[in-house]
């Protein structure tokens, strides 16, 4: 069973205290590694698609990296506005299917200014 | 502008009493899904649907039904909902392709059975 835990639960910066988000898995057969912000009663955004170790991905003040272990997503000089949970999913051909997304419990980070 | 559009977005209705949720998308995906997010637990699958008349169970369908008649639309029922379905649904729906393309999520459906 594909599996995902992200770390830590809930992140507290001040404006501009860049610092990572981890994401843990493990899953039969990589097909996909996503990253997702969501706000607060709102549908989760898609934000990176990894599928490779090595591969990185940027946008902005954010820059995702994958192992094969493991995810890093990671915030320079954040600014309030990013304050968000951010999501990872695991895409994986576990058990047969490659329909199905995994995700985290999520991090929830709070920029303060 | 592409988009997948859940109603209601708010519903509070009496155990028992069937409700539809509809969920719609226009960007011909192949791929739909339904998962509930509680606190603590995180985004948990209900069902998937593969294609037009082509759905499957996920992690947590009990209580559910669904149904895909047409590519563009996926509706979730709850033939008897219950307290402990009490929660913020999503839909989303992500094209076929190679099978690994990013899925795109609904605003959501925020249900509260009393």
């Amino acid at each position: 069973e594909d599996q995902v835990t992200q770390s830590p639960e809930a992140l507290r910066l001040q404006e501009g205290e860049s610092s990572s988000l981890n994401c843990s898995y493990t899953v039969s057969g990589l097909r996909g590694l996503f990253w997702y912000r969501q706000d607060p009663g709102k549908g989760p955004e898609f934000l990176f698609t990894l599928y490779s170790a090595g591969e990185e991905k940027e946008k902005e003040r954010l820059k995702a990296t994958l192992t094969k272990k493991e995810s890093f997503l990671h915030i320079t000089a954040p600014k309030p506005e990013d304050s968000a949970t951010y999501l990872c999913a695991v895409l994986g051909g576990s058990g047969g299917s490659n329909y199905k997304l995994t995700f985290g419990k999520g991090t929830l980070l709070t920029v303060n200014p | 502008e592409a988009q997948v559009t859940q109603n209601p977005r708010y519903l509070i209705t009496v155990t028992g009493k069937k409700l539809t949720v509809t969920c719609s998308q226009n960007m011909n995906h192949e791929y739909m899904s339904w998962y509930r997010q509680d606190p603590g637990l995180g985004l948990r699958q209900i069902y998937y649907s593969m294609n037009v008349e082509v759905t499957d169970k996920g992690d947590v369908p009990e209580g559910y039904k669904v149904s895909r008649k047409e590519k563009r639309n996926f509706p979730l029922i709850l033939e008897s909902p219950s307290p402990n379905q009490t929660s913020l649904y999503f839909c989303a729906s992500r094209w076929g392709g190679n099978g690994n393309t990013e899925a795109f999520f609904g605003q959501g459906t925020r249900l509260t059975v009393v």
